[in-house]
């Protein structure tokens, strides 16, 4: 397995400019994240995804939208970037266990983001 | 709301001594807590974590922590530090019900001397 897999690594993006960044897991796991991580600063969760067809906001969505629409793959889109979105953003799933689902997240590689 | 709070930026230890990075949390319900690490441009890797069961918790690569309910606390430790256990330790928390993503702390940088 692969896991979970971001793309690309790293961007550049002029103020104005929108982009898609990427995320896809192999694990058929129902809940994926996307979170962005500033420097000296833990992770905040812009939006997650309980299964295809099913997102919701969650502390920092402004700026920022997501699909689902298969349980594989779930890209997050810049409309229109600013210098506040300069970060690096952090994709993670996991699965449910049974009649329970705390199972640890597994998380990207990242993507690095500046926005000049 | 739940939070994560790690006081320590920054842990400095000499190789071969214990290590303690400490977490205090705030949730409603009983929590679930789990212990990231972060090498330099790496995601996240899962070190252990505490549903419920015995309070002490043994994880990855040495690790354990202990989860203390009338203190809400689930600090890491480690008997003897390696120089390679030098990286970014991320606490976080959800409750055992409800919406599932993590609050995570701002992290601790742990310092391993030779």
């Amino acid at each position: 397995n692969a896991g979970v897999t971001q793309t690309p690594k790293f961007r550049i993006l002029k103020i104005g400019q929108s982009m898609t960044l990427q995320c896809a897991q192999d694990m058929n796991h129902n809940y994926m994240y996307w979170y962005r991580q500033d420097p000296g600063m833990g992770l905040k969760l812009i939006y997650y995804s309980v299964g295809a067809g099913i997102t919701d906001k969650g502390e920092v969505p402004n700026g920022y939208n997501v699909s689902r629409s298969t349980t594989e793959d779930f890209p997050l889109r810049l409309e229109l970037a600013a210098p506040s979105q300069t970060s690096v953003y952090f994709c993670a799933s996991n699965g449910k266990a049974g009649i329970f689902s705390y199972n640890e997240q597994f998380f990207g590689p990242g993507t690095r983001l500046t926005v000049l | 709301a739940q939070s994560v709070a790690q006081p320590e930026d920054q842990v400095n230890v000499a190789e071969g001594n214990p290590l303690t990075v400490k977490c205090t949390y705030s949730v409603s319900g009983n929590p679930y807590l789990f212990w990231y690490v972060q090498y330099p441009n790496r995601g996240l890797q899962f070190l252990l974590k505490y549903i419920t069961g015995d309070n002490l918790v043994k994880g990855s690569y040495g690790f354990e922590a202990e989860f203390n309910k009338s203190q809400t606390s689930f600090h890491l430790k480690k008997p003897s530090a390696l120089v390679s256990d030098s990286a970014l330790y991320f606490c976080a928390v959800r409750p055992d019900t409800g919406r599932r993503a993590l609050t995570f702390g701002s992290g601790t940088r742990l310092q391993v001397q030779p």
